[in-house]
């Protein structure tokens, strides 16, 4: 098993450009979540999607939009990218065996010039 | 609302020397607690939870107790290793806010040799 993937793991942006951040899964997962983290803030979760087909917002969804593509993959995207949003990025899974555990993805590094 | 507040750090301690890590939270139910452990450049990974009242989660030498008086579930270690070096996060999941982590700002320790 892979466990939880995120690509890519680094990204340089300019002001106003857009990308997604890939998620997936093969832990059969049926909740993921994208949180972002910044110093001294510990971890913020900014969308997360309960089930196949649902997504919800977190505590700071603000110019994020968020799929849930298929029970494995649950991508994450900056429309229009502003200096703010540079941090890094963490995706998760619970359900499945995993009935009351979070597994985190390695991270994306996202820098917005 | 749900919060959870960590110590702070940074924490910096030599070799085979006694850790607390403290750990109070906020909650309007039962939640269950976790300790998440991120070595650099690294995604976080359960260190160990503890689902209900006095309940002790343990793993690696790390424990932690759920105490509903106190609303802590302090993290201790009894002998520190040099590769125990990472940040440490305290977190909670509500019943009522399905399964959402609610994380607090993380503690960052440094063990020397």
């Amino acid at each position: 098993n892979a466990g939880v993937t995120q690509t890519p793991k680094f990204q340089v942006l300019k002001t106003g450009q857009s990308m997604t951040l890939q998620c997936a899964q093969d832990m059969n997962h049926n909740s993921m979540y994208w949180y972002r983290q910044d110093p001294g803030m510990g971890l913020r979760l900014i969308y997360y999607s309960a089930s196949e087909g649902t997504t919800d917002k977190g505590e700071v969804p603000n110019g994020y939009n968020v799929s849930r593509l298929n029970k494995r993959e649950f991508s994450l995207r900056l429309e229009s990218a502003a200096p703010s949003q540079t941090s890094v990025y963490f995706c998760a899974g619970r359900g499945g065996k995993s009935a009351d555990t979070q597994y985190f993805g390695p991270g994306t590094r996202l820098t917005v010039l | 609302g749900n919060s959870v507040t960590q110590m702070e750090g940074p924490v910096t301690l030599s070799e085979e020397a006694f850790l607390t890590i403290n750990c109070t939270y906020t909650a309007t139910g039962y939640p269950s607690l976790f300790w998440y452990v991120q070595y650099p450049g690294e995604g976080l990974q359960l260190l160990l939870k503890a689902t209900k009242a006095d309940d002790k989660g343990s793993n690696k030498g790390f424990e932690a107790t759920y105490r509903k008086e106190t609303t802590s579930f302090h993290l201790e270690k009894g002998s520190v290793q040099v590769s125990d070096s990472a940040v440490y996060f305290c977190a909670h999941r509500e019943v009522t806010s399905g399964s959402r982590l609610t994380f607090g700002e993380g503690t960052q320790l440094t063990v020397n040799p």
